[in-house]
């Protein structure tokens, strides 16, 4: 079955330093990948997607890029600030349409002044 | 667009209460998710409507929990009778199929639930 694997935190960096997020899956066919992020007390929030394998999502300095070839989708920012303190979740939606995500289990990020 | 709205946001309850969860999807949406949060277990997915039709409930938990969509733009998740266990953040989520090939979905801010 489909499955989401991401690497355990919590991970704690210092404000400027590069951050990479580790995340690989299992599908069947070419599902569609994301990266949420969950602020402490909010919910959850799209960060980026990929639909295709070689896409890059980007949004708020955070890259991740689909590769298909390594089943991976890590996520990178050169340069993490207090503010992305938060927990961040890749997840999957096959491609066969059913709707559903799978999620990773989380990753904490902490980020220290 | 005011987003997916959840309410209660907060609610104690004690154990063998009923406890009734509301939802309100995006205008247009016409998928739902029911989502459980705890420490212990991540984020579960409870139960997805399609149109709403429940399409998916084989993540519910037992006969306890049920959940209804009448129309498109509410649903309900009822718990009862609620137990300590059931305590954790329910967030509920909805998203379009006319959104593209690929099916984001849009969370509410979650009903923090406590069962003493």
């Amino acid at each position: 079955g489909n499955s989401v694997t991401q690497m355990e935190g919590p991970v704690t960096l210092s404000e400027e330093a590069f951050l990479t997020i580790n995340c690989t899956y299992t599908a069947t066919g070419y599902p569609s990948l994301f990266w949420y992020v969950q602020y402490p007390g909010e919910g959850l929030q799209l960060l980026l997607k990929a639909t295709k394998a070689d896409d890059k999502g980007s949004n708020k300095g955070f890259e991740a890029t689909y590769r298909k070839e390594t089943t991976s989708f890590h996520l990178e920012k050169g340069s993490v600030q207090v503010s992305d303190s938060a927990v961040y979740f890749c997840a999957l939606s096959a491609s066969s349409g059913t709707y559903k995500y799978i999620f990773g289990t989380g990753t904490r990020l902490k980020v220290l002044a | 667009d005011a987003g997916v709205i959840q309410s209660p946001r907060h609610e104690v309850t004690e154990m063998g209460q009923e406890v009734t969860l509301r939802c309100k999807p995006i205008s247009g949406h016409n998928s739902l998710f029911w989502y459980r949060q705890t420490m212990m277990r991540g984020l579960e997915l409870l139960i997805y409507f399609n149109n709403n039709v429940p399409i998916d409930d084989s993540g519910m938990p037992e006969d306890r929990f049920s959940a209804k969509m009448p129309n498109a733009s509410f649903s309900t998740l009822k718990i009862q009778p609620s137990e300590p266990r059931d305590s954790a953040v329910y967030f509920c989520a909805s998203s379009s199929r006319t959104s593209g090939t690929y099916n984001e979905q849009f969370f509410g801010p979650g009903t923090r639930l406590t069962v003493l």
